[in-house]
C-alpha cells in the first residue's frame, strides 16, 4: 500500500500561471481533504470530499477549485496563481472506523509563487 | 481566525525533562486529535480523544480531553530527542478539522 501519493512535490509559478496539484489514496476511504500549511498557522483546509461525486468548501477556498475524479483521486487546481498561495499543500484521506477518525496525510507539494 | 490555539508555540528542552503542551478553543468539538509532524512529511495521528474528562497513555505521551470537550492537553515525561517535531491538535466537527497553530518541540540531547 502507497497509502496517500501527491505530485509534484515541488514547484515553482510565476503569478498568473495555472497548474494542479494530484493526489490518490489507495486506502478506498470514502472522504479526501486538501489542506495548506503555512509558518504559524498550523495546516487549514482548503475544500475537502465526503464522499465519491460531492464536493464541500472549507475554511480558505478562494483562488482554488477541486475535482474528485473518483474514489481514489482528488485533484486541486489554482487557476491563477497568486503570491500568497505559496505554501505546502497537503492532501489527506480519512477513514471512520470504531471512533478513531483518522485522517492519514500525504508527504505535501512545496508550491512557490513568484 | 483559528479555532484552536496551542501553547507555547516554540519550547526547547533538554532530554529527560518533562513537559506539557496546551491546546485552547472557545468552540466545542465532537473528538480532539493530536498529531506530530517531522520536517518534509505529513502529519502522522499519534491519539482521538472522544469523551470530556478522557485520559489516554501511549507510552510516555499522556493526552487528555477537557470535561467541556474545548480544550486538551499533551504531557511528554523524560522527553527525548526522538520526540523532536512539530506537534498538532485538530479538532473536529461533522466533516471537518480545524488544526491548531503547531508546537514546535526540540529535545536537546
Amino acid at each position: 500500500n502507497a497509502g496517500v501519493t501527491q505530485t509534484p512535490k515541488f514547484q515553482v509559478l510565476k503569478t498568473g500561471q495555472s497548474m494542479t496539484l494530484q493526489c490518490a489514496q489507495d486506502m478506498n476511504h470514502n472522504s479526501m481533504y486538501w489542506y495548506r500549511q503555512d509558518p504559524g498557522m498550523g495546516l487549514r483546509l482548503i475544500y475537502y470530499s465526503a464522499s465519491e461525486g460531492t464536493t464541500d468548501k472549507g475554511e480558505v477556498p478562494n483562488g482554488y477549485n477541486v475535482s474528485r475524479l473518483n474514489k481514489r483521486e482528488f485533484s486541486l487546481r489554482l487557476e491563477s496563481a497568486a503570491p500568497s498561495q505559496t505554501s505546502v499543500y497537503f492532501c489527506a484521506s480519512r477513514v471512520l472506523a470504531g471512533g478513531n477518525n483518522e485522517q492519514f496525510f500525504g508527504p505535501g507539494t512545496r508550491l512557490t509563487v513568484l | 481566525t483559528q479555532l484552536l490555539e496551542q501553547s507555547p508555540q516554540f519550547l526547547s528542552i533538554q532530554e529527560g525533562e518533562n513537559l506539557t503542551v496546551y491546546c485552547n478553543s472557545s468552540s466545542v468539538f465532537s473528538s480532539l486529535q493530536w498529531y506530530r509532524q517531522e520536517p518534509g512529511e505529513g502529519p502522522v495521528l499519534l491519539v482521538t480523544v472522544v469523551t470530556g474528562g478522557e485520559v489516554k497513555k501511549l507510552k510516555r505521551l499522556t493526552f487528555q480531553f477537557g470535561d467541556a470537550r474545548k480544550d486538551s492537553s499533551l504531557h511528554i515525561t523524560a522527553a527525548q530527542p526522538g520526540d523532536t517535531g512539530l506537534y498538532l491538535c485538530a479538532g473536529g466537527r461533522g466533516n471537518q478539522f480545524y488544526f491548531g497553530t503547531g508546537t514546535s518541540l526540540t529535545v536537546i540531547p
